[in-house]
């Protein structure tokens, strides 16, 4: 059974431009998370959509968004890229989100360096 | 909400000896209590999980850990580390019976395993 997927791994922007990360979940997964992690802040939650509906959001910018599609494929775009958003992204994928039994599987992430 | 403590940025530990990893959460609803771990360049792969029932859990690679609700506390332990265990450990907790606002990482406990 394939993983969870994440396209690019790395990538390199400047600030101002804009970013489109991909995650495809584990066949079968509805739900799918977006978590940021840097060395000062840690894990924090973005996002989590469930059948194509946002359930609920961290507290970020609204530069930070994302829409999940039919076949469960997420995409997180952040816009007007600032420093501070260099970072590694990680998708989670699961059965039912935190409304099971809460156990997620991630992906490797996408490493972005905003200069 | 939800905040979770690693009482310990980094825990140094020699080859076959027991080590104890600490976390502490703090919650004004009931939770469910996850450590993942992170190798170099890798995402997070879920190491236990307690959800209800027996307080002492136990998860994959010979880790265990135990709920302890009255500390609110959720401490890893092995009795033996191998040098392959020399990883980012992380402590999470979730809203139980439901809700989407994710779940919430403590900064992590860098475990280094010494020969």
């Amino acid at each position: 059974k394939a993983g969870v997927t994440q396209t690019p791994r790395y990538l390199i922007k400047t600030r101002g431009q804009q970013v489109t990360l991909s995650c495809s979940p584990i066949s079968g997964h509805r739900s799918v998370s977006w978590y940021q992690q840097t060395p000062g802040q840690g894990l924090q939650f973005l996002f989590e959509y469930f059948s194509e509906t946002q359930r609920n959001k961290g507290n970020f910018p609204g530069r930070f968004s994302g829409r999940q599609f039919s076949n469960s494929r997420s995409e997180m775009n952040v816009s007007t890229l600032e420093l501070g958003d260099s970072a590694l992204y990680l998708c989670a994928s699961s059965l039912f989100g935190l409304a099971g039994t809460g156990e997620l599987f991630f992906g490797e992430g996408s490493r972005l360096t905003v200069l | 909400a939800q905040s979770v403590t690693q009482l310990d940025s980094q825990v140094p530990v020699f080859e076959e000896a027991p080590v104890e990893l600490r976390c502490n959460y703090s919650s004004s609803v009931s939770v469910y209590l996850f450590w993942y771990v992170q190798y170099p360049n890798q995402g997070l792969q879920l190491l236990l999980k307690y959800l209800s029932g027996s307080t002492l859990v136990k998860g994959i690679n010979g880790f265990e850990a135990e709920f302890n609700k009255s500390q609110t506390s959720f401490h890893l332990r092995k009795p033996s580390v191998h040098i392959s265990d020399t990883a980012e450990y992380f402590c999470a907790v979730g809203r139980s019976g439901g809700g989407a606002d994710g779940l919430t990482f403590g900064k992590g406990t860098h475990l280094i395993i010494q020969p």
